[in-house]
């Protein structure tokens, strides 16, 4: 099957700094997702992005199909972005998707 | 936006007791559901995908007989934990994909509940 690796597995920022998380897939994909757990489990969908470059305020993620990798940006982190990250892809013959191990994020004020 | 409910959100049982753990799509139809399986600081692991009126299809290595899935009607999948044992204990999260053929960019976005804790004591 697919395999997801995301890098840095931990990550420790100062409040405010800028971030950025990477996702690498070892094959074709027709879905990609980065979602942020919250400390009590939740996944928070953040993007549905198979391809291209999308924003959505202090965060924004490219993805590059072609090279199969995708980034996630953290711009002026806040403490409230602390969690996990995970990136999770569908392959493109495939109805499932696959995780990522995870970037665990601390924003210390 | 599609919205997965699921229910209970925890659970402590005890050993050799089954636990059913419901996901309901609230505002879309959901032929397929997938449940997926997370240990203490790791990723999610796929358990199963649960299709509507037709078996389940687990993963390999996953037990069909102690997790039983369920997928009654569009809208309602079911896992029960049979004769759960302390390491059964874990976080179970449901997935539901609001798919609409030629439908708006996106429309292939999976959307988890808000998982259930199950402690086996």
């Amino acid at each position: 099957g697919i395999q997801v690796e995301q890098s840095p597995p931990d990550l420790i920022l100062q409040e405010g700094a800028n971030s950025t998380l990477r996702c690498n897939f070892s094959d074709s994909v027709n879905n990609l997702q980065w979602f942020h757990q919250n400390p009590w489990g939740q996944l928070i969908n953040l993007f549905y992005i198979p391809s291209g470059t999308k924003q959505n305020g202090r965060l924004s993620a490219t993805t590059v199909a072609t090279e199969r990798y995708s980034l996630l940006y953290i711009s002026s982190s806040q403490t409230t972005d602390s969690g996990v990250y995970f990136c999770a892809v569908e392959e493109a013959a495939g109805n499932k998707l696959t995780f990522g191990g995870g970037t665990r994020v601390l924003v210390k004020p | 936006g599609a919205v997965v409910s699921q229910h209970p959100s925890r659970v402590i049982c005890k050993s050799g007791t089954s636990v059913k753990i419901e996901c309901r799509s609230l505002d879309f139809q959901a032929t397929t559901m997938f449940w997926y399986r997370q240990f203490p600081k790791k990723s999610l692991m796929l358990m199963a995908t649960s299709n509507e009126g037709s078996k389940a299809t687990y993963e390999q290595g996953v037990e069909k007989d102690k997790f039983l899935i369920n997928h009654a009607s569009l809208t309602l999948s079911t896992l029960t934990v049979t004769s759960a044992h302390p390491e059964d204990s874990s976080f179970y999260i449901c997935s539901a994909r609001d798919f609409r053929p030629g439908g708006p960019s996106g429309a292939n976005v999976l959307t988890f509940g808000a998982g259930s804790r199950l402690t086996v004591l």
